[in-house]
């Protein structure tokens, strides 16, 4: 199984600010990785597929890099409908598809 | 639009059984992979299981295998989950997942989520 580990757990951030979230998989998933939001009492959303291919109606403001094992979600400035936690997941071994720990990025 | 809406989350004793259903809505449904993912409180998301768009081909997390079965009929546009033997560890809010393609293994859709509770 390939774990995911997010980085850092928490973030605390303004508004305006610009956020980097990190992923480390366990061994290469390629560019086979997806990042999701979910804000409470909601189903997550995806944001990000591919490494970095914005979902449809997703802002400009949310970008994906990476590849292999390292991979980095950018906000690059925070708008207050942001402060959520982020997930990401990884299909490059299905049917054994996982998900990370989440980070939370909370308002300072 | 697209709709996934779960349903037969209960709170059920240990070693009982449940039927999870999701009824989909908004897109042409046998086009597309399906997938149960589940939340325990709290805590973050654990993929469950997903059946391709003609339901000829399953697969299972590991933690699942064995118990859980899932199903779709698409005549009526539905997703299910049949879940024997549970655990407590099973309780958790369970999401039916559209995937973005045939086997592209994301999530784009989800539903709410329904609540499954395994106590005595």
């Amino acid at each position: 199984e390939i774990v995911l580990t997010q980085s850092p757990a928490t973030l605390s951030l303004s508004p305006g600010e610009r956020a980097t979230l990190s992923c480390r998989a366990s061994q290469s998933v390629s560019s086979y990785l997806a990042w999701y939001q979910q804000k409470p009492g909601q189903a997550p959303r995806l944001l990000i597929y591919d490494a970095s291919n914005r979902a449809t109606g997703i802002p400009a403001r949310f970008s994906g890099s990476g590849s292999g094992t390292d991979f980095t979600l950018t906000i690059s400035s925070l708008e207050p409908e942001d402060f959520a936690v982020y997930y990401c997941q990884q299909r490059s071994n299905w049917p054994r598809i996982t998900f990370g720990g989440g980070t939370k990025v909370e308002i300072k | 639009e697209v709709q996934l809406v779960e349903s037969g989350g209960v709170v059920v004793q240990p070693g009982g059984s449940l039927r999870l259903s999701c009824a989909a809505s908004g897109f042409t449904f046998d086009d597309y992979t399906m997938h149960w993912v589940r939340q325990a409180p709290g805590k973050g998301l654990e993929w469950v299981s997903l059946i391709s768009w003609d339901g000829g081909s399953t697969y299972y997390a590991d933690s699942v295998k064995g118990r859980f079965t899932i199903s779709r009929d698409n005549s009526k546009n539905s997703l299910y989950l049949q879940m024997n033997s549970l655990r407590t560890e099973d309780t958790a809010l369970y999401y039916c997942a559209k995937d973005t393609g045939d086997y592209d293994h994301y999530f784009d859709y989800w539903g709410q989520g329904t609540l499954v509770t395994v106590s005595s």
